[in-house]
């Protein structure tokens, strides 16, 4: 079946930038999401891009596209220690399908 | 705005027992999800319901089963529990249909901590 995949940690000094990445296999995806889960809480929505866009920008966060290589990232400008968190990826197009999350730590 | 709630938050059960878990969301969706959240696995879904009255497998559906009890609700039950369901679930809904190609936005409920012994 699909697959959707992202690294497992990514640690970062606060004030740096913070580039998630994920890949999908699904040709056919039209909406990928990011989610965030914080500790011992459920998943919120950050963020989703269209297929037919190749970057979206919401305040700190930015969402690249590359569709041809099938690769999403989410890159944190200026990186908070609030910003500690597991953050998904998703692809919820056909077979609601979600990495296996990317635990971002931010040192002070 | 209580949006998805499951109940209970943490259950310790033996092997072989059984249990249910509850989840009801007060925004009028119309699909509901229920997700398993494993170490290094992310979610993996194992039913959803498109709408009421329907239910469907998702990826890992084995040793599960599920009742759409009416819009609002959607239940988990484990029949003969065993250690590899130990897990964190979670129950999410969307306004669109998982059959509408695009289901919008998922909202999740808080999880419930299940171990079993």
């Amino acid at each position: 079946g699909e697959d959707v995949e992202q690294s497992l940690f990514l640690s970062v000094r606060e004030g740096d930038s913070s580039v998630i990445n994920c890949t999908y296999t699904d040709s056919s995806s039209t909406y990928l999401y990011w989610y965030k889960q914080e500790p011992g809480a459920g998943l919120q929505l950050l963020t989703y891009i269209f297929s037919n866009m190749d970057m979206k920008q919401d305040q700190r966060l930015t969402v690249l596209l590359n569709k041809k290589d099938k690769h999403l990232s989410l890159r944190i400008a200026d990186t908070q220690t609030g910003d500690s968190a597991i953050y998904f990826c998703a692809d919820l197009s056909n077979d609601m399908r979600f990495g296996a999350g990317t635990r971002l730590t931010v040192k002070p | 705005n209580a949006g998805v709630t499951q109940t209970p938050k943490f259950q310790v059960l033996k092997t072989g027992q059984s249990m249910t878990l509850q989840c009801a969301q007060d925004m009028n969706h119309n699909s509901m999800y229920w997700y398993r959240q494993d170490p290094g696995m992310g979610l993996r879904l194992i039913y959803y319901s498109a709408s009421e009255g329907t239910t469907d497998k998702g990826e890992v559906p084995n040793g599960y089963n599920v009742s759409r009890l009416n819009k609002r609700e959607f239940s988990l039950r484990l029949e003969s529990a065993a250690p590899s369901q130990t897990s964190v679930y979670f129950c999410a809904s969307s306004e669109a249909g998982i059959l509408a190609y695009h289901t919008g936005e998922l909202f999740f409920g808080e999880g419930s901590r299940l171990t079993v012994l």
